[in-house]
């Protein structure tokens, strides 16, 4: 596997549903983030971990919640979602601390909350 | 809060033509990024502009950066169709000089480039 890698692809579930997202990086950097992409706004930033610390939460609601057990590896568990919760779901990494934070991003997983 | 703001949002040319996407924010960083979405895909990094005046270049795609203007250009010389997708400009959110940091994007130009 090489750059950012995401499993599932694709996720349908209920309301009542609990499921994980999974997002691993080969690129060897230290930070990684979360964003949701929808059809009604912008690419939003959701979480940004570095050296698997949480450094940023971007007022996310709590069914919503990542897990970074190391610097590779990002979760995010997600729990009694609503139906406007549907998107697609974008992790990225960077090696952060350089003189730039270009971040690389992995395919997405497409969710649809009925 | 910050901005970041680009027109057109949506801009249909043929193929041949020069155009230009323009990117505002308003954040004080000298650093922005360039990204392109093909329909269903990711985003693929294409530029990262570091200082005021800087320019770079990939094929017919040219990127600028005016610092003091808060500006950023994107110009596509000689479109050709494979160059159809979403394009996206992106500032650090924070910008504390060092450390991991969000990106704030720009709503995105979708461009078509017809025969």
């Amino acid at each position: 596997e090489t750059g950012v890698t995401q499993t599932p692809r694709h996720l349908v579930m209920g309301m009542t549903n609990k499921k994980s997202l999974k997002c691993e990086q080969h690129l060897g950097h230290n930070a990684m983030y979360w964003y949701k992409q929808s059809a009604k706004k912008p690419l939003e930033l959701m979480f940004v971990y570095n050296f698997k610390e949480q450094t940023e939460n971007n007022s996310v609601p709590s069914r919503f919640s990542p897990e970074c057990p190391n610097s590779s590896h990002l979760f995010l568990h997600l729990h009694t979602l609503q139906p406007e919760d549907s998107a697609l779901y974008l992790c990225a990494s960077s090696q952060a601390g350089g003189s730039y934070n270009e971040q690389f991003f992995g395919p997405g997983t497409r969710l649809t909350v009925l | 809060e910050l901005k970041v703001e680009q027109n057109p949002l949506f801009l249909s040319m043929q193929e041949g033509k020069n155009y230009t996407i323009y990117c505002n924010y308003s954040t004080t960083s000298d650093r922005l990024y360039w990204y392109r979405q093909d329909p269903g895909k990711s985003l693929e990094s294409l530029f990262v502009l570091l200082s005021n005046g800087a320019v770079k270049q990939e094929g017919r795609l040219m990127a600028s950066l005016d610092t003091k203007a808060r500006l950023s250009t994107l110009h596509i010389t000689a479109a050709v169709h494979d160059l159809s997708a979403t394009y996206f400009c992106a500032v650090d959110s924070r910008y504390s000089g060092g450390g991991a940091d969000g990106l704030t994007f720009g709503k995105g130009t979708h461009l078509i480039i017809q025969p």
